[in-house]
This record gives C-alpha cells, structure tokens and sequence, in this order.
C-alpha cells in the first residue's frame, strides 16, 4: 500500500504570497494531521481533520487554513507568506479508532 | 497545557551498549505518549505507543519504552545499540481529555558510534 503522499516537495515562494499544500492519506484513513517542523525543533501541530471537519487547531494565524475532501485528501493553505513560516510541513493520517499517526515525507517551504 | 520535555539534545552511545532517550510530559488528563524516529529527508516513522495497560511497551526495530506516571516520564531505550539507530528521535504527548492536538519535543538526536 502506499503511504501518505504530499505534493510538491519543493517549493520556494517570497513573501505575501500565497501558498498550497496538498496531502493524500493512506487509503481507509480519514483522519489527516498537519505540521510545521522548523530547522531543529520538533513538529507543531497545526490542524486535525477528521471525515472532513475540523477535530484541533494549534497555535497558528489565521492566514493559515485547511480543508478536507470527500476522498480524505487535504490541502493546507498559508495566506501572506512570512519569512518565518519557511519550514518542514508535514502531514499525517490515522486510522480511524487509533492514535498513531502515519506521516507523509513533508514539503520544504522556503520563503524569501 | 500540554507539554514534552527531552531534556537532551544528543545522546552518544557506542554500538552494542544500552541507550536511553529521556522525555517528561505535563498533561491535563491521562496521557497518550509516543515515540516517532525521523531519519535525514524523510517523514517521521512511528516506533511505539503508551495508551493504557502495561508500562513498558515494546516497538519497532527492539525499541522499547517505560511509562512512569509518578515521575510523568516516558524514556525510550534499546538493550544494544546499532549504528542504523543513528537518527533524530521525538516523544509526543496527547491528552485524553477530548482535544486532538498532539504535542512533539524538540527532539534528541542519537549517535551510535561503531
């Protein structure tokens, strides 16, 4: 089976622009997780989505936003790119019914 | 509020020794406590999880955790180490208190030396 696909890998933006990321869960998982992982700290969560609502937003702006599709898939949106938000975002799905989270290779999102 | 604490940054063992990685948690409710291992380029791996039931819970590639409710510490460890095990490691924290926000320490980075 394949395991939690993000697209794209790479992308290099300059600030105000605007930004999407997109994540396929691993088929039967209905739950997607993101994350913002900056050079040398640990994950932060940014939102949970479970069968297309909203389950937990993390500390973040506004300008950052998420929705769920009707196949699971997730995209996250950053509005008004900031230097700071240059990082590792990683996205996770979960089974339904359990806590482990299986998690995507991440996109790097360099702002200049 | 929650909150994970690994207390180091890096941990040097030589292969075939013992190693600990240290995490402390702060939670409201009983906590759920995990173990993920992210190697260079590369998403986070799940290793182990503490939900409820024994306190020692035993993963992937013969790690192993103890849950400590009385010092709220979750320490990963390996009875021999391998060189392969060269990564970062990351013990997360969430809450059954009906939130879904899962809290990550910084991380600890291990160096297994041949």
């Amino acid at each position: 089976d394949a395991g939690v696909t993000q697209s794209p890998t790479h992308l290099i933006k300059t600030r105000g622009q605007h930004v999407t990321l997109r994540c396929s869960p691993i088929s039967g998982h209905k739950s997607v997780s993101w994350y913002q992982q900056v050079l040398g700290q640990g994950p932060q969560f940014i939102f949970q989505y479970y069968e297309k609502e909203e389950r937990g937003r993390g500390n973040f702006p506004d300008r950052f936003s998420a929705r769920q599709f009707p196949n699971y898939s997730s995209e996250l949106n950053v509005n008004a790119l900031l230097l700071g938000d240059s990082a590792l975002y990683l996205c996770a799905s979960s089974p339904q019914g359990t806590d482990t989270q299986y998690f995507g290779p991440g996109t790097r999102l360099t702002v200049l | 509020a929650q909150s994970v604490a690994q207390p180091e940054d890096q941990v040097n063992v030589a292969e075939g020794n013992p190693l600990t990685v240290k995490c402390t948690y702060s939670v409201s409710g009983n906590p759920y406590l995990f173990w993920y291992v992210q190697y260079p380029n590369r998403g986070l791996q799940f290793l182990l999880k503490y939900i409820t039931g024994d306190n020692l819970v035993k993963g992937s590639y013969g790690f192993e955790a103890e849950f400590n409710k009385s010092q709220t510490s979750f320490h990963l460890k390996k009875p021999s180490a391998l060189v392969s095990d060269s990564a970062l490691y990351f013990c997360a924290v969430r809450d059954d208190t009906g939130g879904f926000k899962t809290i990550f320490g910084a991380g600890t980075r291990l160096f297994v030396k041949a």
